[in-house]
C-alpha cells in the first residue's frame, strides 16, 4: 500500500537558516506528491505538486522540492527561514493506478523558527 | 471567490447526540473528503465521494455516516457510536478522478465533548 513517511515531527532552524522538511514515499510507480503548509486551527494550503514534468519544483512562499525517484523522496526546502514559516507541514501522495481515488498523508512536521 | 466552507467552527456534543458538520463547496469539484486530525497523526480519512449519489468508507468510517446529494455539498454525522469523537475535522475537494490535482480545504470544525 501507498504510504509517506515525514521524518522529524518538530524542527527548529534560527531565522535565516536552510529549512529542510523531509518526505520519503513507498511506490512502485512515480505517484503524485503535494506539500502543505497548516497554521493553527486553520485548513491546509498547498505549497507545491510534483506531477511528473521538473524534478524541481517551485512553491509559493519561497519554497521549493525536488523529486528524487532512486530515493524516493520529496524533500522541501527555503534558503531562508522566516518568522511566518512557523507551521505544521504535511507531504501527500497520490497514486493514479491504485484505483482509490486517495490522498495519502505523513503525520506532519512543525517548523518552529527562532529569533 | 470560490472555495470550502465548513460550519460551524466549533461544535459541542452531549453524551448520546448525533451532530452534523456541515461542507459546501462551490469549486464546482467532482470529489469530495472527510478527514480526521489528532495531533501527531495526521489526516486520517473517513469517507469520500467521487459523485453525486456516492460514496465510499474510508479508514476510520465507524460511527460516522455521510450523504452526497447535491454536487456542492458533503455534510458529515457523527453519531453515537463515535466513542471518541473529539478532533478537528476537514473537508476537502479535488477537481476530479484526475489524482494530479490537488485537494482544497476547508477551515476545520473543531468537535468536542461536554
Amino acid at each position: 500500500a501507498q504510504s509517506v513517511t515525514q521524518l522529524g515531527s518538530h524542527v527548529s532552524v534560527s531565522e535565516g537558516a536552510l529549512v529542510l522538511l523531509r518526505c520519503n514515499y513507498s511506490s512502485s510507480v512515480p505517484p503524485y506528491l503535494f506539500w502543505y503548509v497548516q497554521y493553527p486551527n486553520q485548513g491546509l494550503q498547498l505549497l507545491l505538486k510534483y506531477t511528473s514534468a521538473a524534478t524541481l519544483v517551485k512553491g509559493i512562499n519561497g519554497f521549493e522540492a525536488e523529486f528524487k525517484k532512486s530515493e524516493t523522496s520529496f524533500h522541501l526546502t527555503k534558503p531562508s527561514a522566516h518568522m511566518s514559516d512557523a507551521a505544521e507541514y504535511f507531504c501527500a501522495v497520490s497514486d493514479p493506478t491504485s484505483g482509490t481515488y486517495k490522498y495519502i498523508f505523513g503525520t506532519g512536521t512543525r517548523l518552529k523558527v527562532l529569533a | 471567490d470560490g472555495g470550502i466552507t465548513q460550519s460551524p467552527k466549533y461544535l459541542f456534543r452531549k453524551e448520546g447526540q448525533n451532530v452534523t458538520l456541515s461542507c459546501e463547496q462551490n469549486l464546482n469539484h467532482d470529489a469530495m473528503y472527510w478527514y480526521r486530525q489528532d495531533p501527531g497523526q495526521g489526516l486520517r480519512l473517513i469517507y469520500y465521494s467521487q459523485i453525486v449519489n456516492d460514496f465510499q468508507k474510508g479508514d476510520i468510517a465507524e460511527g460516522y455516516s455521510v450523504s452526497r446529494e447535491k454536487k456542492e455539498s458533503f455534510p458529515l454525522t457523527v453519531t453515537s457510536a463515535q466513542k471518541n469523537p473529539t478532533a478537528f475535522y476537514l473537508c476537502a475537494s479535488s477537481i476530479s478522478r484526475a489524482m494530479r490535482q490537488p485537494q482544497h480545504f476547508g477551515d476545520g470544525t473543531r468537535l468536542s465533548i461536554l
